[in-house]
């Protein structure tokens, strides 16, 4: 599986638009890139995903180069209930890579 | 809809105790997993399982950990004996990805919460 490399911390002030980058130049043609969240003591939480083409929801959106080989997460407006760890993964687009591998995020700090 | 479902949030045991983990995946998620999170970490595998079969558990440290999942429904995790580095979260996860096209969402609980003094 692809590997991902995320700065360790970001901050962002409360109301302006969080860019979270992401390099994942290994990743092969089936795999999609995801981004989780993990805020203090819960569980991690599904952001967005995709494959090569940008998306958007009602949280985020994903911005994927065209070769592949890096992302940026946008938060449009951030707020304070944002502050938490943010995980960019490449998910394998076979059964025999079905698991999400975590590395350690860029913990993103929303200032008031 | 309900979401993973984990027991118990928090657990205090001594070194050497015995101790187990339930979950309660997503109805119908053919796909459950575990994993340990220890403090500053991202989450890491233990074991996936597909239906009843435990598909991968290359990082289940067999000596002490066991884990099953009866009826391809809820699951176990067990440590026996407890040792002080158990301390850790342990969080499972469902998904319901059958293994083409788009893997869609993977599903996690809140995770159990394991102290060992």
């Amino acid at each position: 599986d692809a590997k991902t490399t995320q700065p360790p911390s970001m901050d962002c002030a409360e109301g302006r638009a969080a860019n979270l980058p992401c390099n994942h130049s290994t990743i092969s043609g089936n795999e999609y890139v995801y981004w989780y969240r993990q805020i203090h003591s819960q569980g991690p939480q599904y952001i967005i995903h995709g494959l090569k083409n940008n998306k958007t929801n009602e949280m985020a959106s994903l911005i994927i180069t065209e070769d592949r080989k890096s992302s940026t997460l946008i938060l449009p407006h951030a707020t304070l209930r944002d502050t938490a760890v943010y995980y960019c993964i490449v998910r394998g687009g076979s059964t025999g890579a079905n698991n999400l591998f975590f590395g350690t995020g860029t913990r993103l700090t929303v200032i008031p | 809809e309900a979401g993973v479902v984990q027991s118990p949030r928090y657990k205090i045991i001594e070194k050497k105790q015995p101790v187990a983990f339930w979950c309660n995946p997503i109805s119908g998620h053919n796909t459950l997993y575990w994993y340990l999170q220890n403090l500053g970490q991202g989450p890491e595998l233990l074991i996936r399982y597909e239906n009843e079969e435990a598909v991968d558990d290359s990082q289940l440290p067999k000596d002490r950990f066991s884990a099953e999942r009866l009826k391809g429904v809820d699951s176990t995790l067990k440590i026996q004996p407890a040792e002080l580095g158990d301390s850790a979260v342990y969080l499972c996860a469902s998904s319901s990805w059958t293994g083409t096209g788009d893997p869609g969402e993977l599903f996690f609980g809140e995770g159990s919460r394991l102290t060992v003094l």
